[in-house]
């Protein structure tokens, strides 16, 4: 199983709302990332997770919260967002943490609307 | 962070082979050069990878110049399937865990 998973696929959430994005991986990897997609754009880091502990944050404003609470788990809780976070958001995981080689696997993303 | 440069867009016919390149002239010698892909509405793919060497898989091959500062990804018989955004990225010991992005080359493939 190369699958990961992400869910919801679609959230419309205003700006004083509190939701969270979940993302499902049983490949045994050890690594997980969130990368932020606006439309014609390409994916930007936002946070990677090397053994369940929090390795890079790309300065990501507060508003945006990871959580690994499992090798196979990983959330980003959202409160507070502007329009301007609007984007899809993409999980993906790599078997190591820094490898050369390493390989990311994808998911299919969030696509998030805030109004 | 080494850089590379691809064409915003490339256009192709059904069934012929596609060259995509990709120039990174500031590549360092332990840097690896990985091509993803991304379909509409999917997230990016893994598609090949390589560090000196010509590399072939069932999805691409690989073609790596001599002073490494540039590559093509080919796709031997394009299908509909290929329309994608292709996306060359450098990946080596300095950057760590960061995986950045190019603007990538949007490609169109014509029936």
């Amino acid at each position: 199983d190369t699958e990961v998973t992400q869910t919801p696929k679609h959230l419309v959430m205003g700006m004083t709302n509190k939701k969270s994005l979940k993302c499902e991986q049983h490949m045994g990897h050890r690594a997980m990332y969130w990368y932020k997609q606006k439309a014609k754009k390409p994916p930007e880091l936002m946070f990677v997770y090397s053994y369940e502990k929090l390795s890079i944050n790309e300065s990501v404003p507060s508003r945006f919260s990871p959580e690994c609470p499992n090798s196979s788990l990983l959330n980003l809780h959202l409160h507070a967002l502007q329009p301007e976070d609007s984007a899809l958001y993409l999980c993906a995981s790599s078997q190591g943490t820094s490898g050369v080689r390493e390989t990311q696997y994808f998911g299919p993303g969030t696509r998030l609307l805030v109004l | 962070d080494a850089k590379t440069t691809q064409p915003n867009s490339m256009e192709s016919n059904e069934e012929e082979p596609v060259h995509l390149p990709c120039n990174h002239s500031t590549i360092s010698g332990t840097d690896y050069i990985h091509w993803y892909r991304q379909l509409p509405s999917q997230g990016p793919e893994y598609v090949i990878h390589g560090l000196t060497s010509n590399v072939n898989n069932r999805m691409a091959s690989l073609a790596i110049a001599e002073d490494r500062k540039s590559s093509t990804l080919i796709l031997h018989r394009a299908t509909l399937r290929d329309a994608a955004v292709y996306y060359c990225i450098l990946r080596g010991d300095n950057y760590g865990q960061n995986f950045v992005f190019g603007p990538g080359t949007r490609l169109s493939v014509l029936p």
